[in-house]
């Protein structure tokens, strides 16, 4: 079976400082991977997608950024956080091809202060 | 711009009771509807889905209605139980969408023993 482990699960950072999230997918190959974000009142954010190695797809501008270094490995960072930035961010991953379902990650709750 | 719509911040119900939870959606490209739910703190879980060649989907106590002339769906629960008390997400996606999902901003019920 297939499971996501995304950590830490939560983290308090001051501003200014980085930032890296990591979430790994297994017992699937070749998955579409994603980050979203929850801010405070609102729905849920597509931040980046990724269908492949390398090959990242963002959003929205902002101060983060993502990285795919491995095929079942899926990054967020950030170099300077900013109080904008806290939220509860949420890895997820589809099959390959299809975004029909997305399957969650347990999520990080991020403070910036 | 909100293309999926959520109106309804929160709603309550009684046991045994019946839920429905409303969504609205603007992109008439849509073609597919998705409902997650999620608790505090967890990441989201997919609950059931539709295809825009349905109206109806059903699936034990839940069952999805899609009217496309209205660009409305909406959720049914039935009985509603405690540990239904949740956020619910309405989200979409269309052909071509390049693999992402449109989430609502959420509505939190709460069901009453």
């Amino acid at each position: 079976s297939q499971t996501i482990h995304q950590w830490p699960a939560t983290l308090v950072q001051p501003v200014g400082s980085p930032l890296s999230l990591e979430c790994t997918v297994e017992g699937t190959s070749n998955p579409n991977l994603y980050w979203y974000r929850q801010a405070a009142g609102r729905g849920l954010q597509l931040l980046f997608y990724s269908v492949g190695i390398g090959q990242i797809s963002s959003e929205v501008p902002q101060n983060l950024s993502a990285s795919r270094p491995q095929d079942r490995q899926f990054i967020l960072s950030s170099k300077k956080l900013l109080l904008s930035d806290s939220g509860f961010y949420l890895c997820a991953w589809s099959w390959l091809g299809t975004n029909e379902k997305l399957f969650f990650g347990s999520g990080t709750q991020l403070s910036v202060l | 711009d909100q293309q999926v719509k959520q109106n309804s911040p929160s709603l309550s119900v009684q046991e045994g009771r019946i839920s429905i939870l409303n969504c609205d959606y603007t992109n008439s490209m849509f073609d597919y509807f998705l409902w997650y739910k999620k608790y505090p703190a967890e990441g989201p879980t997919f609950l059931i889905s539709i295809s825009s060649i349905k109206d109806k989907n059903e699936d034990g106590r839940f069952t999805v209605f899609l009217n496309k002339s209205a660009k409305h769906l909406s959720l049914h629960i039935v009985p509603s139980q405690p540990g239904d008390s949740a956020v619910y997400f309405c989200a979409a996606s269309a052909r071509g969408s390049n693999y992402k999902l449109t989430f609502g901003k959420g509505t939190l019920l709460t069901v009453n023993p």
